[in-house]
Order: C-alpha cells, then sequence, then structure tokens
C-alpha cells in the first residue's frame, strides 16, 4: 500500500518567491496534519483537517502560510512570500478514522529559502 | 514548562545493553500516550502506543505511571539499527486529534 506522498522532496527558493507544497494522504484516511520541524523548534503542528475540513490552524505562523484540502486525496501548503526562517522539513501526516492518533508520516519536502 | 519534556541524550550504548529512556508530561488529564521513532533525515514513525498497564513489543516495554506522569520506553538487547531519536508523544487537552510531541532522545548504539 502507498504510504503518505509528498512533493517536491527538497526546494530551494529565494526569499519571496511562493512555495506550494503538495500532499496525497493515505487512502481512506480522513485527518490529515501538516507539520514544521526545525532542529531549534522540534516538530510544530502548523494545521490539520478533518474530513477535509480545517479544525485548528492555531500553529500557523502568519499570514504568509496558507494549506487547503480540496478533496480527501490532496492537500496543499503555501508559503507566499517565502522568508529564510521557512526554511525546514515539512511533513505531512493522515490518520485512520478509528485510530486517530495513528500519524503516518510522509517522507517530508526539505525547505530551503535563501 | 514543555508539556512533554524528555532528556535530549544522547544516549551512546554499546550493542547488545539495555537502555532506558523516561519522559514526563504536564496535563494529568492526558489518556494516549506513544513512542515515535525517528531516523536521521527521515519522518518519524510510530513505535508502540503506550497502555495503562504497561506492554511489550519484542524487545520494547513501554510502561506509564500516571501519578507520576511519566512514560518510560525500555530496549533490551540493543541492535545498531536501534540508532535513533525517540519522541515521547501524548494526546493534546484541546483536540481528540492534535498530538503534543516531545523533543526527543537521540540514542546511539556502538559496536
Amino acid at each position: 500500500d502507498a504510504g503518505v506522498i509528498q512533493s517536491p522532496r527538497h526546494e530551494v527558493t529565494e526569499m519571496g518567491q511562493e512555495v506550494t507544497l503538495r500532499c496525497k494522504p493515505i487512502s481512506g484516511h480522513n485527518s490529515l496534519f501538516w507539520y514544521r520541524q526545525t532542529m531549534m523548534r522540534g516538530l510544530e503542528l502548523l494545521i490539520y483537517f478533518n474530513n477535509n475540513v480545517p479544525i485548528d490552524d492555531s500553529g500557523m505562523p502568519e499570514d504568509r502560510f496558507s494549506a487547503k484540502m480540496p478533496n480527501a486525496s490532496f492537500s496543499t501548503l503555501k508559503i507566499q512570500p517565502s522568508e529564510p526562517r521557512d526554511s525546514a522539513v515539512y511533513f505531512c501526516a493522515s490518520s485512520p478514522r478509528d485510530r486517530p492518533y495513528e500519524q503516518y508520516f510522509g517522507p517530508g519536502t526539505r525547505l530551503t529559502v535563501t | 514548562r514543555k508539556e512533554v519534556e524528555q532528556d535530549p541524550g544522547p544516549f551512546n550504548v554499546p550493542e547488545g545493553a539495555t537502555v532506558a529512556f523516561n519522559c514526563t508530561y504536564s496535563n494529568s488529564a492526558s489518556q494516549s500516550f506513544f513512542w515515535y521513532r525517528q531516523d536521521c533525515r527521515k519522518e518519524p514513525k510510530l513505535l508502540m502506543s503506550v497502555y495503562s498497564s504497561g506492554n511489550e513489543d519484542g524487545r520494547f516495554t513501554a510502561q506509564l505511571n500516571r501519578a507520576s506522569q511519566y512514560i518510560s520506553l525500555l530496549i533490551r538487547d540493543s541492535k545498531l539499527s536501534d540508532s535513533a531519536t525517540y519522541l515521547c508523544v501524548v494526546n493534546s487537552r484541546d483536540s481528540n486529534y492534535q498530538l503534543i510531541w516531545g523533543a526527543g532522545t537521540k540514542l546511539i548504539i556502538k559496536p
């Protein structure tokens, strides 16, 4: 079975550019989570969706960050404009309805903003 | 005070030894507890859930002490492949789905 799929795996961009990260959750999972991980701050939850609806976006750092989940099989995280401090690994995770705490992570997108 | 606290390590342990990690959590109302494992430059992966009565999965044993609000993970007969960061995770008081993550304990198994 396919796991969580994320693209791109690596992204290098210049400050001020728009960045879009993509995620395909595991089929049948109804919760989707976007995380950011850095050495300084560890793993931080940015936003999560349940049945495609955003439930809690309190972790989104600023208005420059936005996330969408137009259907059960696709989500995006957009940063516009990007800044060097956004450099991090961004993970997408999904979990099944009957075991919401069992989160399955994608391989992550390593973002570098210069 | 952080909601979930772990010793960051690193723990340098010879192959074959037994190693134990502890983790403390601040929310006494937490109901669900987990250990995740993260290899270098990889994503976190669920290692095991932690049940009130304690549970074992092969060489791994997890225990919960609600009175003292700590969780432990014991690894017996450690292997080189056990080298990783071990993340203690607790459910959030504010959400049925959100998890609170510890910063992780780094384990290095030496031959």
